[in-house]
């Protein structure tokens, strides 16, 4: 079975100050990775995605996304935070086997002017 | 493009009742998902179709779920009898392609939450 874990359910910043959301992840062969943003009252939006090749993947709204391997960890960053980046996220998984989502809890991350 | 529509946005009922889903994915978007997200949960995937057809609906509770897409495009979600477990949000998602699915990021729906009392 394919799990993912956000270990952190509250992460609080300041804002201008680099942000740090983690994911760790637990699947049988190359998993395919993902992070979603929500906000308040809406859906989802993809971030990024993690399929192959550099462990670093770059995203939308200037987020950057690490891939490790040995620590089986998908941790979400951004250099600089915004307020506006104050949000619910989600880090999810796909099991090249098991060909469906498998979503974490969610982090909320709370950014401070 | 336009996004992924869902109707009602909010929906209150009394146990025992029945309620329906609608959802309108992207235009071309051949897969489309049903989730349920539970407050302080990630979604949970309750039924996929790939076009028409079913693909996975192997957390789909069909004593008293179900799910239709007639003619590969629409879809609904009913819930009948609803219980006080089901009050959540259902999100409905589409992408391009399942084949393909790594490359097609899932596209949400704003969702409907459901309040069972």
């Amino acid at each position: 079975a394919q799990s993912v874990a956000q270990p952190e359910d509250q992460v609080n910043v300041a804002e201008g100050n680099p942000l740090t959301v983690k994911c760790t992840y637990s699947v049988s062969g190359n998993p395919y990775l993902f992070w979603y943003v929500q906000y308040p009252n809406r859906g989802l939006q993809f971030l990024l995605k993690y399929i192959t090749g550099d462990n670093l993947v770059k995203g939308s709204y200037g987020f950057e996304a690490e891939f490790n391997k040995s620590q089986t960890s998908f941790h979400l960053k951004k250099p600089s935070a915004l307020v506006s980046d104050s949000a619910l996220y989600f880090c999810a998984l796909e099991g090249t086997n098991a060909g469906k989502s498998t979503f974490g809890d969610g982090t909320t991350l709370t950014v401070k002017p | 493009e336009a996004g992924v529509a869902q109707s009602p946005r909010y929906k209150i009922i009394e146990k025992r009742q029945s309620v329906a889903f609608w959802c309108n994915p992207i235009s071309g978007h051949a897969t489309l998902y049903w989730y349920q997200q539970i407050l302080g949960q990630g979604p949970k995937l309750l039924i996929q179709f790939q076009n028409n057809g079913v693909v996975d609906d192997s957390q789909l509770p069909k004593d008293r779920f179900s799910a239709e897409r007639l003619k590969g495009v629409d879809s609904t979600l009913k819930i009948q009898p609803a219980k006080l477990e089901d009050s959540a949000v259902y999100l409905c998602a589409s992408s391009l392609l399942f084949s393909d699915r790594v490359n097609s990021p899932l596209h949400f729906g704003n969702g409907t939450r459901l309040t069972v009392t």
